[in-house]
């Protein structure tokens, strides 16, 4: 089956602009939605589709695809913004879910 | 607003069966548009996706869970289940349940997790 490839970690200077990329053959097919979890809480759904947020998240949060490549761009990284992120897609082999390794994203 | 949450044993022995159920809130499980899903997390480690079920009843597994998962909904409680046998400790994780929409593909609404440990 397909997998979806995250950096397990990136930094950020506090108010600077960090990506997150997910990249996998699923992403051909299916938009990436993306996960922030804090310390000890569930996952908090941030970017779904094309480029949407729930309502709640800022937007200093984005997303984009580009071929097989997912990003989620925050624009202006506060210190809130510190957790993993995790992307996740359909498989396009069998229909099933797909989440990327995560990426834990430091706030300097 | 759709709340869900998690209730079932926290600590589960080897080769036995381990049952979670999932009661909603705000939203029927029974209605068209969403899957019901379950999700799991190791300790210190990501996601992993476990099994669905749809609003009709029919259900997709992890290839890798298949042989050892159910589940299962009870719409006059508003809840689905999970069942998986013969648990190790590679069982031992935060398991969520959590709601998922199709087009586009996202999981908007996750309940707050049960941590459940396999352990003699």
């Amino acid at each position: 089956s397909s997998e979806l490839t995250q950096d397990p970690a990136v930094s950020v200077a506090l108010g600077q602009t960090v990506r997150i990329t997910c990249q996998g053959d699923s992403l051909r097919g299916y938009y990436a939605s993306w996960y922030q979890q804090r310390p000890g809480l569930a996952p908090r759904l941030v970017i779904y589709g094309r480029n949407n947020r729930p309502s709640g998240i800022p937007d200093r949060i984005s997303g984009s695809i580009s071929g097989h490549t997912s990003s989620l761009t925050i624009t202006g990284a506060q210190a809130e913004d510190e957790a993993d992120y995790y992307c996740s897609s359909r498989d396009t082999d069998d229909d099933s879910v797909l989440f990327g390794g995560g990426t834990k994203l430091t706030v300097l | 607003h759709v709340q869900l949450q998690e209730s079932g044993p926290g600590l589960v022995k080897p080769s036995q069966t381990l049952s979670l159920t999932c009661t909603v809130s705000g939203d029927s499980i029974s209605r068209g548009g969403y899957n019901w899903t379950w999700i799991r997390q190791h300790p210190g480690k990501g996601l992993e996706w476990v099994g669905n079920i749809y609003h009709t009843g029919s259900f997709h597994f992890s290839p890798s869970l298949q042989s050892r998962l159910s589940i299962s909904m009870d719409s006059s409680k508003n809840q689905f289940s999970l069942k998986l046998t013969s648990v190790t400790a590679a069982d031992t994780a935060v398991y969520y349940c959590a709601r998922e929409a199709d087009l586009p593909f996202f999981f908007d609404s996750w309940g707050p997790g049960t941590l459940v440990i396999v352990s003699s």
